[in-house]
């Protein structure tokens, strides 16, 4: 069954220090992947999408993601974490699931930023 | 562009009474999606549309729920009677959708409704 994982509920990081919040996809096709914040009170916001091509992707904010098909993993990075990313960043997988298109979200991980 | 625009923000109101949630998707976008959001149970896919027939109720928990897009700018989302379990934050989203062998582009989310049943 296509599922995505996200192994860390709570990450924090020293403001300045970089940053990698994992996420695994079990998915039999090529997939699209996303990934997307919600800061409190707020909608989800695209940060960066990948359907094909280069496996390194840009987003917006700075960040960036690498698909590896061989590990099912399409991990968010940013070098230098700033106060203001502090957040909850889900990932995403577009999948067709009985005849339907969804995306099928993670269960999210909380960013905390230290001062 | 506004982005996805939902109404109200925030709604409180006693078990029992009817509740309905609005959507005005983003102009050319030809799919809407609505999803709640619980800290139980994260995000949930409740029904989607494409150009304004629903394809997809399978995540409507209960027939409590219904929803309706009669224009490709206004969609509703009612509970009918509501319950406290109903308690949660109920995004739309929107999107462009290219046929059944296209691809389904991201998602764009509305700010939310936060609707506490008491």
């Amino acid at each position: 069954a296509q599922s995505v994982t996200q192994p860390d509920i709570h990450i924090t990081v020293s403001e300045g220090a970089s940053l990698e919040l994992r996420c695994n996809y079990s998915y039999g096709a090529t997939p699209y992947l996303f990934w997307y914040v919600q800061s409190p009170g707020q909608g989800l916001q695209l940060l960066l999408k990948y359907f094909s091509g280069d496996t390194l992707v840009q987003g917006i904010k700075g960040f960036e993601a690498e698909f590896k098909r061989s590990q099912s993993s399409f991990n968010l990075r940013k070098p230098s974490v700033h106060w203001s990313d502090a957040a909850e960043y889900f990932c995403a997988v577009g999948a067709w699931m009985d005849s339907s298109y969804k995306l099928i979200f993670g269960s999210g991980t909380r960013l905390l930023v230290r001062p | 562009d506004a982005g996805v625009i939902q109404s109200p923000r925030h709604e409180v109101t006693e078990m029992g009474q009817e509740v309905t949630l609005r959507c005005k998707p983003i102009s050319g976008h030809n799919s809407l999606f609505w999803y709640r959001q619980t800290m139980m149970r994260g995000l949930e896919l409740l029904i989607y549309f494409n150009n304004n027939v629903p394809i997809d109720d399978s995540g409507m928990p209960e027939d409590r729920f219904s929803a309706k897009m009669p224009n490709a700018s206004f969609s509703t989302l009612k509970i009918q009677p509501s319950e406290p379990r109903d308690s949660a934050v109920y995004f739309c989203a929107s999107s462009t959708f290219v046929g059944t062998s296209g691809n389904l582009y991201e998602q764009y989310f509305g700010p939310g409704t936060r609707l506490t049943v008491t």
